[in-house]
């Protein structure tokens, strides 16, 4: 699963904008994804992506996908407390059953 | 509506002791399930995947198993458990004929301390 890689930790204060990195691998992969995890919980799909696209806007939330440089971002519009996460990229690699997740990367919102 | 059951939520077990987690699906057919692993401070791993009624793939080696004894209910299993056994587990479906194209859906997760 670490073949899919992010940054571990991100900080941000209140309000701004968080941006969220993610490197995957498979070329082919026809979606990608997001997921939030809180505290103790299960995996929460957030949004994804078609291959085919170069940017998906769902409220606050902004995926960008570079093909070319096998890049995917989060960006969180106005961040807020309850943004306070682990945030997981992942991709669909080989067997169409499959997702591969990045090892996640922890946002804290400070106030 | 359908929804995703897993438990216990927590477990301490001995060293050696068997285990058993059980995840159960409601309100579709024929789902396919996952069994993930996320070990402290890291990413998920997925450990088995099952397309249908005793059809279960194993992604890693290890100490752990699975079955599917009926068509929504998946169970991990182990007859020993080891320290590295140590993580939480998250089960996970997706519905029929559509892969993992149509997102995971996950349960809430069981957290396995082995002493």
């Amino acid at each position: 699963g670490e073949d899919v890689e992010q940054s571990l930790f991100l900080s941000v204060r209140e309000g701004d904008s968080s941006v969220i990195n993610c490197t995957y691998t498979d070329s082919s992969s026809t979606y990608l994804y997001w997921y939030k995890q809180e505290p103790g919980a299960g995996l929460q799909l957030l949004t994804y992506i078609f291959s085919n696209m170069d940017m998906k806007q769902d409220q606050r939330l902004t995926v960008l996908l570079n093909k070319k440089d096998k890049h995917l971002s989060l960006r969180i519009a106005d961040t807020q407390t309850g943004d306070s996460a682990i945030y997981f990229c992942a991709e669909i690699r080989g067997s169409s059953y499959k997702l591969i997740f990045g090892s996640g990367t922890r946002l804290l919102v400070r106030p | 509506s359908q929804t995703i059951h897993q438990w216990p939520a927590t477990l301490v077990q001995p060293v050696g002791s068997p285990l058993s987690l059980e995840c159960t699906v409601e309100g579709t057919s024929n789902p396919n399930l996952y069994w993930y692993r996320q070990a402290a401070g890291r990413g998920l791993q997925l450990l088995f995947y099952s397309v249908g009624i005793g059809q279960i793939s194993s992604e890693v080696p290890q100490n752990l198993s699975a079955s599917r004894p009926q068509d929504r209910q998946f169970i991990l299993s182990s007859k020993k458990l080891l320290l590295s056994d140590s993580g939480f587990y998250l089960c996970a479906w997706t519905p029929p004929g559509q892969g993992a194209f149509a997102g995971y859906t996950f349960g809430s997760g069981t957290r396995l301390t082995v002493v």
